[in-house]
């Protein structure tokens, strides 16, 4: 199974930061990479897919770059609704798996 | 816009089988995606549980796929998931989702609390 591991755990940042979330894969899994945000109680929402392309109705502050096993997720300006949990997650092959998760807090 | 929706029993009991349907409007089933079963035990990340085509094609996370099975029905437009001999750890939100051919999660449905406990 690929491993995907987070970094930071949990981010404290401040509205108007530029914050930076890394995910890296334990092989090789080209761009089959996505992001994802989830707030309490909600499901997830599709931020990133093939680790560089907006998903539709994402703001543009969000960007996502990254291939083979080292990938981030950039928020140029943080906004207060984007205080939430992110997630990677590969879908080069199976088992489909998540990283552990980056919790981001107001500092 | 496609919607899905879980539904089934919030309580099952230890060493008894967890059934949950989503049911999925505004989009047909048979379309060139795949729907997806995810789970989220409290307070802790996402787990893949697994996924069927339109077709009937499965794949299933490998630990579980001895209890898993998941299936499809096109003349309801909607899709399930079997999970047997359930125990605690087996405790978490449920979430159908539908994953774009071959590529990531678009959408989710809101999610199902499911507790084992007798």
């Amino acid at each position: 199974d690929i491993q995907m591991t987070q970094s930071p755990s949990t981010l404290s940042a401040s509205v108007g930061d530029r914050v930076t979330i890394t995910c890296r894969a334990s092989q090789s899994i080209s761009i089959w990479l996505a992001w994802y945000q989830q707030k309490p109680g909600k499901a997830p929402n599709l931020l990133i897919y093939k680790a560089s392309s907006l998903e539709s109705g994402v703001p543009s502050r969000f960007s996502g770059s990254g291939s083979g096993t080292e990938f981030t997720l950039t928020i140029s300006s943080l906004q207060p609704d984007d205080f939430a949990t992110y997630y990677c997650q590969h879908y080069n092959s199976y088992p489909i798996g998540f990283g552990q998760g980056t919790r981001l807090e107001i500092k | 816009q496609v919607q899905l929706q879980e539904s089934g029993p919030g309580l099952v009991k230890p060493s008894g089988t967890l059934s949950l349907t989503c049911a999925v409007s505004g989009g047909s089933i048979s379309s060139s995606n795949w729907w997806t079963w995810v789970r989220q035990p409290p307070g802790r990340g996402l787990e893949w549980i697994g996924e069927i085509s339109r077709s009937g094609n499965t794949n299933y996370n490998p630990s579980l796929k001895s209890r898993v099975t998941i299936s499809v029905d096109d003349s309801k437009n909607q899709f399930s998931v079997k999970l047997s001999s359930v125990t605690a750890a087996d405790t978490a939100v449920y979430y159908c989702v539908r994953r774009r051919s071959n590529d990531a999660f678009d959408f989710w449905g809101q999610g199902t609390m499911v507790t084992v406990s007798s």
